[in-house]
């Protein structure tokens, strides 16, 4: 079946670094990828999404490229923030039935710590 | 526009009992899907409703159910708890429909069985 997989944390940087989450999929068909954030005590927030190959999603200085050649949907960003502290979720569109998307599968989350 | 909001926010129940959750989606909203967070399996989905019909279903035993009524609020409902099903419970809401399906997350309702 569909399944992501991110790169375990916790990761701890210090502001100002450049960030590099990791996330591959295994998917038949042509989900749809995101990636998620909870910050502590909330719920998920999306925080950027790409719904076919070679799409770039970017929100608040992340980025992320859907990657078909290599099933990755890597999150990036140039110079991260104490602010950006949090778990993030990379998920993948499960298609149901009758077309729909309302399974989305994640992977385990990675936890940042971003120290002043 | 008001977000995703559940109710209620922390729950505390004994094993054998059985707890019931809500969930209001943003208006306009359809599908309401409910996930399972625990620190162990991660996130895991349990089922989405779409019209008041449930539309998917995931691997969960049938203690695990739910309903949505025509204003498109859902509730989940969790039978002869067990010590296990401790966790944090997130019902996300989306048009379902369309390419562009985006879910939209509530803050979850954290359920603690002793």
């Amino acid at each position: 079946g569909n399944s992501v997989t991110q790169m375990e944390g916790p990761v701890t940087l210090s502001e100002e670094a450049f960030l590099t989450i990791n996330c591959t999929y295994t998917a038949t068909g042509y989900p749809s990828l995101f990636w998620y954030v909870q910050y502590p005590g909330e719920g998920l927030q999306l925080l950027l999404k790409a719904t076919k190959a070679d799409d770039k999603g970017s929100n608040k200085g992340f980025e992320a490229t859907y990657r078909k050649e290599t099933t990755s949907f890597h999150l990036e960003k140039g110079s991260v923030q104490v602010s950006d502290s949090a778990v993030y979720f990379c998920a993948l569109s499960d298609e149901g039935y009758g077309g729909s998307q309302g399974n989305l599968i994640f992977g385990k989350g990675t936890k940042l710590s971003v120290k002043p | 526009k008001a977000g995703v909001t559940q109710t209620p926010r922390y729950l505390i129940k004994t094993r054998g009992q059985q707890v019931t959750l809500s969930c209001s989606p943003i208006s306009g909203h359809r599908s309401v899907s409910w996930y399972q967070q625990t620190p162990g399996q991660g996130l895991q989905f349990l089922f989405e409703y779409f019209s008041e019909t449930q539309r998917n279903k995931g691997n969960f035993p049938g203690r695990f159910s739910g309903r949505q009524f025509s204003n498109s609020r859902s509730e989940m409902n969790v039978s002869t708890l067990e010590l296990g099903d401790s966790a944090l419970y997130l019902c996300a809401s989306s048009t379902g429909t369309g390419l562009e399906y985006i879910q939209y997350f509530g803050a979850g309702t954290r359920l603690s069985v002793l």
